[in-house]
């Protein structure tokens, strides 16, 4: 079957740097897609990666690595303004998105 | 402004009842999405249509179906036959291609009573 993990919810202090992961299982790769999601609210773009490395954007970067099967995405300078679900997804051999079930970031002052 | 509207935000329908879900978008995507959202799960695929008077089933389509008339539209109908239709439904629409990224609408919150 096909998995994407991601861990539930993660604390970080406002000003601070948060690393979240994600790991994927899936049939196939065509590239992993990260989301922002505030409560209640519609999914933002935040990253493509289809090639290994680092994609740096501003005050986030996203990494890929196809052979071990992970990513992450990189917040610095943290605002409380990050605090939000994070939704990591990925494109199978079908252009499926297969979605994590997205990590809660709460940033305390 | 280009974007795409999903409406009404609450919807409160009794058990039983079919209740549509609007869809709309002004960007000129040519792929429309439906998911559905859980707590403590991932986004999943409803329904999905790339062209107009097409469209193909999601992970799970039992009970729901949809129209694409138009390319700007694709309502989805919550029937009946769903047997646990409270949930958060989201729409989403993008060019064809592998890059592209999903532009969202803000989501309807759907309460069965």
């Amino acid at each position: 079957g096909q998995n994407i993990d991601q861990p539930t919810e993660m604390t970080a202090t406002e000003g601070a740097i948060v690393q979240i992961n994600c790991t994927y299982q899936t049939s196939g790769f065509n590239g992993l897609f990260w989301y922002q999601q505030h409560a209640g609210e519609a999914p933002t773009f935040l990253s493509y990666n289809v090639l290994d490395g680092l994609e740096e954007k501003g005050r986030f970067s996203s990494f890929l690595s196809r052979s071990k099967g992970y990513s992450y995405l990189l917040l610095k300078e943290l605002q409380m303004k990050d605090s939000a679900s994070y939704l990591c997804a990925v494109l199978d051999s079908n252009y499926q998105l297969i979605w994590g079930a997205g990590t809660k970031l709460i940033i305390k002052p | 402004d280009g974007g795409i509207t999903q409406s009404p935000k609450y919807l409160f329908r009794k058990e039983g009842q079919n209740v549509t879900l609007s869809c709309e978008q002004n960007l000129n995507h040519d792929a429309m999405y439906w998911y559905r959202q859980d707590p403590g799960q991932g986004l999943r695929l409803i329904y999905y249509s790339q062209i107009v008077n097409d469209f193909q089933k999601g992970d799970i389509a039992e009970g729901y179906s949809v129209s694409r008339e138009k390319k700007e539209s694709f309502p989805l109908t919550v029937t009946s036959a769903q047997k646990n239709p409270t949930a958060f439904y989201l729409c989403a629409s993008s060019i064809l291609e592998i890059s592209a990224e999903a532009f969202f609408g803000q989501g309807t919150r759907l309460t069965v009573v």
